[in-house]
């Protein structure tokens, strides 16, 4: 079973700043089934990226996804007020299952 | 405009069986680009995949609650349907149905969520 390690916990940065997420996988996985979502305070989750670098329709481009085997990224180029949240990465295979990391919450410092 | 909702109790007793109806609209769940899934989150805690019914149409179920979930379609009323059976006071949880969408060469993604309904186990 794929067990995705989200990092940090935890991102306490300033409007304007960077973010850099972390998602690491157990074992390799296929670029194609990795996706990652927002998620605010009493909201659903949203797509932001799918296949690992691909941003959904309507996602600003200061998301950007990349990665490959066992490590991929979230980047936030600039950091605005509705940015801040909860990210989640997670993975499909084909066992079926699908894995969602623990999330890195990215908050206003 | 696609739109997915969940219904059903709000809370439920323990070894209740809960039953859930996500209705669609905007798609067809005869497309065979799109299928809808089921996912829980406790309060405070991550994602927790429940059960789907891929854009193939397979279905499946989380390993760990396999033998309490069942999955099913009605395309005449575009509704995906959840039972859960012998509820307990850990399955507390906003509980989503979403669409899962197939892109071309760049597998699946949740595109469209549920705005979730929480269901309490409790006496």
């Amino acid at each position: 079973e794929i067990v995705l390690t989200q990092s940090p916990g935890t991102l306490s940065l300033s409007p304007g700043q960077r973010a850099t997420l972390s998602c690491r996988a157990s074992q390799s996985v296929d670029d194609s089934y990795l996706v990652w979502y927002q998620q605010k305070p009493g909201q659903a989750p949203r797509l932001l990226i799918y296949g690992a670098s691909n941003r959904a329709a309507g996602i600003p481009d200061r998301f950007r996804g990349s990665g490959s085997g066992t490590d991929f990224t979230l980047t936030i180029s600039r950091l605005e007020s509705e940015d801040f949240a909860v990210y989640y990465c997670q993975h499909f295979d084909t066992s079926p299952t699908w894995t969602f990391g623990l999330g890195t919450k990215v908050e206003v410092k | 405009q696609v739109t997915l909702k969940e219904s059903g109790p709000v809370l439920v007793k323990p070894t209740e069986t809960l039953t859930l109806t996500c209705t669609v609209s905007g798609f067809s769940l005869n497309n065979p680009r799109m299928g809808v899934i089921w996912i829980r989150q406790p309060p405070g805690k991550a994602l927790e995949w429940l059960a789907h019914i891929l854009p193939n149409d397979e279905q499946s179920s989380s390993t760990s609650l396999k033998s309490r979930l069942t999955i099913s379609k009605d395309t005449s009323k575009s509704q995906v349907v959840l039972t859960m059976t012998d509820m307990d006071p850990a399955d507390t949880a906003t509980y989503y149905c979403a669409r899962i969408r197939a892109y071309y060469g760049d597998g699946y993604g949740l595109d469209v969520w549920g705005q979730g309904t929480p269901v309490t186990v409790s006496s």
